[in-house]
């Protein structure tokens, strides 16, 4: 079974605090994003990456940063988290040569800043 | 860019069938996604469709009408594990990410 992981499933963190979320699939996925989900607005895109190095601004990137360093780990990083970025985060993965749209998600993490 | 409208809410009696549609807007098309998640949960894929016709996989169905930017997600036998919030997602270009409705939140009542 593909299985992404993320460090953390809670975290509350101060105004201004640098914040590390990180995310691991053991599937050997080419494709790796990060999402933000809100009451009512669904999943919002905030980075993506098809390659190791490589990373792609999604729709919602402001504020953020993220490393993909190895394949297999995707690394979302609030550089001075503000409160309107508390939020549930979520990772996911995905093969270019698996079934088409397959998403595989990890847990969660639900981020407050306060 | 792309938009997705789904309904906010649906109710559906245990047992029963509901639909859930979705409508989108796209620049391009290659395909519609259907996703499950239950509250505290993660996402799980479902379905997807990238052309006309009815998909069927167990008590679930997804159906595509690329001439009309619409389809929608068929549960058969409700049950009320179902209970969850449905998303549909669509890729308007074939190395672009998928951009997600905003969610159905179906609730199954006895």
């Amino acid at each position: 079974d593909v299985k992404v992981t993320q460090s953390s499933r809670y975290l509350v963190k101060r105004t201004g605090e640098k914040v590390f979320l990180e995310c691991v699939q053991d599937m050997d996925h080419e494709n790796m994003f990060w999402y933000r989900q809100d009451p009512g607005l669904g999943l919002r895109l905030i980075y993506f990456s098809y390659d190791v190095k490589m990373k792609e601004k999604g729709d919602i990137p402001e504020g953020y940063s993220v490393s993909r360093e190895k394949k297999e780990r995707f690394s979302l990083i609030l550089e001075s988290a503000s409160t309107n970025q508390t939020s549930m985060y979520l990772c996911a993965s995905s093969s270019t040569s698996g079934r088409a749209d397959e998403q595989f998600f990890g847990p969660g993490t639900r981020l407050t800043v306060l | 860019g792309q938009s997705l409208e789904q309904p906010s809410e649906v109710t559906a009696v245990e047992g029963a069938i509901v639909q859930i549609n979705c409508t989108y807007q796209t620049s391009g098309f290659y395909g519609l996604s259907w996703y499950q998640q239950h509250d505290g949960g993660a996402p799980t894929f479902l379905s997807y469709n990238a052309l006309d016709g009815l998909e069927e996989t167990g008590r679930f169905s997804s159906f595509l009408s690329r001439s009309d930017s619409y389809g929608y997600l068929l549960l058969q036998e409700l049950q009320m594990k179902d209970s969850a919030s449905y998303f549909c997602a669509v890729r308007d270009k074939g190395n672009t990410p998928l951009v997600f409705g905003k969610g159905t939140r179906l609730s199954v009542i006895a």
